[in-house]
């Protein structure tokens, strides 16, 4: 099975801090992405990356970076947290085309304070 | 700008009944995705759905895609408390340079009754 792995589960900062968010596939998927999820809202695409050090933005790139060094690992990068980006964030990735399916991560409960 | 529309957002089921949940967007697109989200869990895939007139079951779950009338459906057969979760659809737009970015559906929140 493919497994989308999220390095957090749950993660609480501190308002101005840098927060990093990893993801990790093993599957050697060429497609990454990182969503919000909040309620009332869905989910929503921060970021995806369809090949190392490619990215494009996604709906809501505000407040957000990434990084795509390895194929295998997507990050998002908090530049400076704010309570408004306090959200559960879920990483997903899929082969081109999508055929398989897309897998996502466990995702993290990010709370900042 | 593509747009997926759940109905209902809302569903509360007695125990073996039978229902559908709809899927409809906006613009071409030859597949869907079906997930199944449980509280404070991640999203679990139900159905990939790559061609019109695909149809896939699994259980007492029960996909099928009409590309040409942008609909899909999810049909529920004989409920179980089990069941009860939130199942969102997921549409990635054909166009070039897409990527293949997923929109999703608001989700539907099926509560299942004894």
């Amino acid at each position: 099975d493919v497994k989308v792995t999220q390095s957090s589960r749950y993660l609480v900062k501190r308002t101005g801090e840098k927060v990093f968010l990893e993801c990790v596939q093993d599957m050697d998927h060429e497609n990454m992405f990182w969503y919000r999820q909040d309620p009332g809202l869905g989910l929503r695409l921060i970021y995806f990356s369809y090949d190392v050090k490619m990215k494009e933005k996604g709906d809501i790139p505000e407040g957000y970076s990434v990084s795509r060094e390895k194929k295998e690992r997507f990050s998002l990068i908090l530049e400076s947290a704010s309570t408004n980006q306090t959200s559960m964030y879920l990483c997903a990735s899929t082969f081109y085309e999508g055929l398989y399916g897309y897998t996502f991560g466990s995702g993290t409960r990010l709370t900042v304070v | 700008e593509l747009k997926v529309e759940q109905n209902p957002l809302f569903l509360s089921m007695q125990e073996g009944k039978n229902y559908t949940i709809y899927c409809n967007y906006s613009t071409t697109s030859d597949r869907l995705y079906w997930y199944r989200q449980d509280p404070g869990k991640s999203l679990e895939s139900l159905f990939v759905l790559l061609s019109n007139g695909a149809v896939k079951q699994e259980g007492r779950l029960m996909a099928s895609l009409d590309t040409k009338a942008r609909l899909s459906t999810l049909h529920i057969t004989a409920a179980v408390h089990d069941l009860s979760a939130t199942y969102f659809c997921a549409v990635p737009p054909r166009s070039p340079g897409s990527n293949y970015k997923l929109t999703f559906g608001k989700g539907t929140l099926l509560t299942v009754n004894p």
